[in-house]
């Protein structure tokens, strides 16, 4: 079956330390998506990527970095620089940008 | 800029009562109308969209939305609600046209089913 799979489905992470979030698809769209959701606030984007090689940054990329070296894979890396990193985070994918977005079942990040 | 509201936090309703989940919108021009669901610990599922055309709009698992331009709205509904449907619903646009293609969420609605 052709999907997203995020992993882990949990992390945890120590104080200045980076932590990487893996988001892989199968269904050979172009465009990939990081969301960071918080209770009550929905989902706000974090970085986007349209191509492979190719990104740009959404409403809160302050603290993340990500790559596109794969038309299948947009890992986010969650940088020491982001001082409330716990959150649950969604990837997503769609095919065009009028046809809806795919979501992979999320990463949940916590401090320790 | 585009902008999507879901004015109510939470929705009630009895199990077998018709339900309705609200969504107004801001575009410039036309909008792409979105519907998610998403269950606990998991990722949204896409529910129904409206492009053009038939301003009612079908989708999975009995619910419907109607399209109305006038009052930029697209509001969610299903005749008879089952406790399954218990939910957190995202309502998402993007402007056809100009503007940003990247689709904006609503902050949702906790829709609850009681037996």
């Amino acid at each position: 079956d052709g999907g997203i799979t995020q992993s882990p489905k949990y992390l945890f992470r120590k104080e200045g330390q980076n932590v990487t979030l893996s988001c892989e698809q199968n269904l050979n769209h172009d465009a990939m998506y990081w969301y960071r959701q918080d209770p009550g606030q929905g989902l706000r984007l974090i970085y986007y990527s349209q191509i492979v090689n190719d990104f740009q940054k959404g409403d809160i990329a302050e603290g993340y970095s990500v790559s596109r070296e794969k038309k299948e894979s947009f890992p986010l890396t969650v940088t020491s620089a982001q001082k409330n990193p716990t959150a649950f985070y969604l990837c997503a994918s769609s095919i065009s940008d009028y046809q809806p977005q795919h979501f992979g079942d999320g990463t949940r990040l916590s401090i320790l | 800029a585009q902008s999507v509201a879901q004015p109510e936090d939470q929705v009630n309703v009895a199990e077998g009562n018709p339900l309705t989940v609200k969504c107004t919108y801001s575009v410039s021009g036309n909008p792409y109308l979105f519907w998610y669901v998403q269950y606990p610990n998991r990722g949204l599922q896409f529910l129904l969209k409206y492009i053009t055309g038939d301003n009612l709009v079908k989708g999975s698992y009995g619910f419907e939305a109607e399209f109305n331009k006038s009052q930029t709205s697209f509001h969610l509904k299903k005749p008879s609600a089952l406790v399954s449907d218990s939910a957190l619903y995202f309502c998402a646009v993007r402007e056809v046209s100009g503007g940003s293609y990247i689709p904006t969420f609503g902050r949702g609605t906790s829709l609850i089913v009681h037996p």
